[in-house]
């Protein structure tokens, strides 16, 4: 168990709605990801963090906000909730060779 | 266009027979993963090859990283049911700053 939680597990929101998902975690690591997972793609990355405050765009970031206040929590925005945004976002933290995942949160947009 | 070509997408085979999986890419990694994921949880690291070349086994799996480290393959010997997974290859570019780019994963259905 590598610590990471992710809130969240499941959402259900409308086109134009706001919403954050949150990833925290134990371990006080500097490296924090977001990515999302749909059928036929993977898993791609949205956003990253190497450090409190400090973030960086990913592969398919547009639509997406993230913030970092804190070594512990990354939180991930979608500032107008789209019907192209409903997928399975995942959190991950580096560790020293490898990432760990959170479980997962399934977000719908209708 | 993914950077990383998995293959095959999808693989059903009976219990106790051999697969291979293919990770394919024309970028130079300075390492590559495999992770394999249980529905609804997150992927879990299987492996980790650095050295272009190198050879890893773990119980009756195989992992091979090209001698160009351009690409690399998972063997499967005499697969079992709970080697059912989506199983997928992720490889960490020299500059991406601890960044993975993922391949597009391969659905293992192992049939009893």
């Amino acid at each position: 168990d590598a610590g990471i939680t992710q809130s969240p597990r499941h959402k259900v929101t409308e086109t134009g709605t706001p919403v954050t998902l949150r990833c925290h975690q134990t371990e006080n690591h500097r490296y924090m990801y977001w990515y999302r997972q749909d059928p036929g793609h993977g898993l791609r990355l949205i956003h990253y963090s190497y450090g409190v405050k400090d973030t960086d765009k990913g592969e398919v970031s547009d639509g997406y906000s993230v913030s970092r206040s804190k070594t512990e929590d990354f939180l991930l925005t979608l500032e107008s909730a789209t019907s192209s945004q409903t997928s399975v976002y995942f959190c991950a933290i580096r560790g020293f060779d490898e990432q760990f995942f959170g479980p997962g949160t399934r977000l719908t947009v209708l | 266009t993914q950077l990383l070509e998995q293959s095959p997408q999808f693989l059903s085979i009976q219990e106790g027979e051999n697969l291979t999986v293919y990770c394919n890419s024309s970028s130079v990694f300075s390492s590559l993963q495999w992770y394999r994921q249980e529905p609804g949880e997150g992927p879990v690291l299987l492996v980790t090859v650095v050295t272009g070349g190198e050879v890893k086994k773990l119980k009756r799996l195989t992992f091979q990283f090209g001698d160009a480290r351009k690409d690399s393959s998972l063997h499967i010997t005499a697969a079992q049911t709970g080697d059912t997974g989506l199983y997928l290859c992720a490889g960490e570019l020299g500059t991406s700053g601890s960044r993975l780019t993922f391949g597009e994963g391969t659905q293992l259905t192992v049939n009893p």
